[in-house]
Formats: structure tokens, C-alpha cells, sequence
């Protein structure tokens, strides 16, 4: 066990709804992070979160937004769903901001299903 | 962006054999991180090597910095079933992080 958590673990949905999906760094993280797996690729990098603040983007939709709350816990909100958006998407926590030395630790990740 | 590239791409391997896979890249890294993904499952962190030349091992897997920094290694001796998975490299060039494209290994009985 990691401690990251991640909710739902699966969510089926249809095209043009919204979901959210939610995670809970492990105790003293700092550092959010999400991925889009799609079925046998790899890991796609699509934004990090630092105490609160956006620290990176990768490639992510516009269609996609992600915040980090006080709290620590972070949402990725995906809108007008297509049925390429069915995928993985995992969550990564790391105590700093995302450098040399900062170990990115993962959630058992969201299965987003698109119908 | 960086691309990082690992090899073989998949293995085929029989029960007790050693395995040995590599990661390269064209920039000097600061930091490799070995990860290991069951289907379905998130990555499991493996090894993480901080340092040019640093060997370090966790059970039968050993992983290796190399001295140029723009390549690791990581072996898995006496392979077992469970081994089963896709294996990620991963690392931090300056401040910027990327993962590999995975080596999938399949282990038979």
C-alpha cells in the first residue's frame, strides 16, 4: 500500500457527462500528480499540483481541469466526455515539489469507462 | 520533450531464469526510478538511485545508475511467476520528469 488513495476506484459513464475523480496524497506530500494510462500504453503526464498551485502541465485537454485543495487532496475534473477518455488515470504523490531526489509514489488508479 | 527508452520492449523468459533490461536516454538524469505495474494496478515504486554509479538492490532485484547518467539497469534474478508485470524506468532530468514506455515481461512456468 502506497497510502495515496484514490476514489472511485472504477467509473462507468456516458459521452458528453462529467466526472470527478479524486485523490488523498500520503500523509506529509506536498506534491499531486496525474496519469492517463490507456490500454497497453504508457503512462501520460498530465498535471502536478504543489501545496495548493499548479507546478506542471503535460498533456492535457482542455476538456480536463484538476485543483488541490487546502487540504491536500486533489480532484481531476474531465467534461464532455469522448470515448477515447476511457482509460487509467492514476494519481501520484511526492513529498516536494518534483525534482531530482523527489519519489513519486502512485494510487491503485480510477478506471474510467466511456460508453 | 525528453524521450526515454527502454529495452526489450517485452521478454519471454522460463521460471529461474536472471532478466536483465535497460533504460537510456540522450540527457543526464539526477534521478532513475525503477517501477513495476500489475494490470490494472498502479505503478509500485522498485528501486531509486540518486547517484552516478550507485548499485543498489531490494530483494533479487538489483538496479544500477550508470556512470554517464543517461542510462540505468535493472536485473531480476531467479525469476519467479509473480515477476509477471510491466516494468517502468523513470527520472528527472533537471526538473523535468518522464517515464519510459515500459519492458513487459512475461514469465513461464
Amino acid at each position: 500500500d502506497s497510502g495515496v488513495t484514490q476514489t472511485p476506484k472504477h467509473l462507468i459513464t456516458a459521452t458528453g457527462q462529467r466526472v470527478t475523480l479524486r485523490c488523498s496524497p500520503r500523509s506529509g506530500d506536498l506534491s499531486v500528480y496525474w496519469y492517463q494510462q490507456s490500454l497497453d500504453q504508457g503512462l501520460q503526464f498530465l498535471i502536478q499540483y504543489y501545496n495548493g498551485e499548479e507546478r506542471a502541465k503535460g498533456n492535457i485537454l482542455e476538456r480536463f481541469s484538476a485543483q488541490q485543495f487546502p487540504d491536500l487532496h486533489s480532484e481531476l475534473n474531465l467534461s464532455s466526455l469522448e470515448l477515447g477518455d476511457s482509460a487509467l488515470y492514476f494519481c501520484a504523490s511526492s513529498v516536494g515539489s518534483g525534482s531530482g531526489g523527489d519519489t513519486q509514489y502512485f494510487g491503485p488508479g480510477t478506471r474510467l469507462t466511456v460508453l | 520533450g525528453q524521450q526515454l527508452n527502454q529495452s526489450p520492449q517485452s521478454m519471454f523468459i522460463q521460471e529461474g531464469e536472471d532478466v536483465s533490461m535497460n533504460c537510456t536516454s540522450s540527457s543526464i538524469f539526477n534521478t532513475w526510478l525503477w517501477y513495476k505495474q500489475d494490470p490494472g494496478e498502479g505503478p509500485v515504486l522498485l528501486i531509486a538511485l540518486y547517484k552516478a554509479g550507485e548499485l543498489t538492490s531490494n530483494g533479487r532485484l538489483t538496479a544500477q545508475f550508470g556512470i554517464t547518467r543517461k542510462d540505468s539497469f535493472l536485473n531480476i534474478s531467479a525469476s519467479i511467476p509473480s515477476d509477471v508485470g510491466i516494468y517502468f524506468c523513470a527520472g528527472y532530468y533537471g526538473q523535468n520528469f518522464v517515464f519510459g514506455p515500459g519492458t513487459r515481461l512475461s514469465v513461464l512456468p
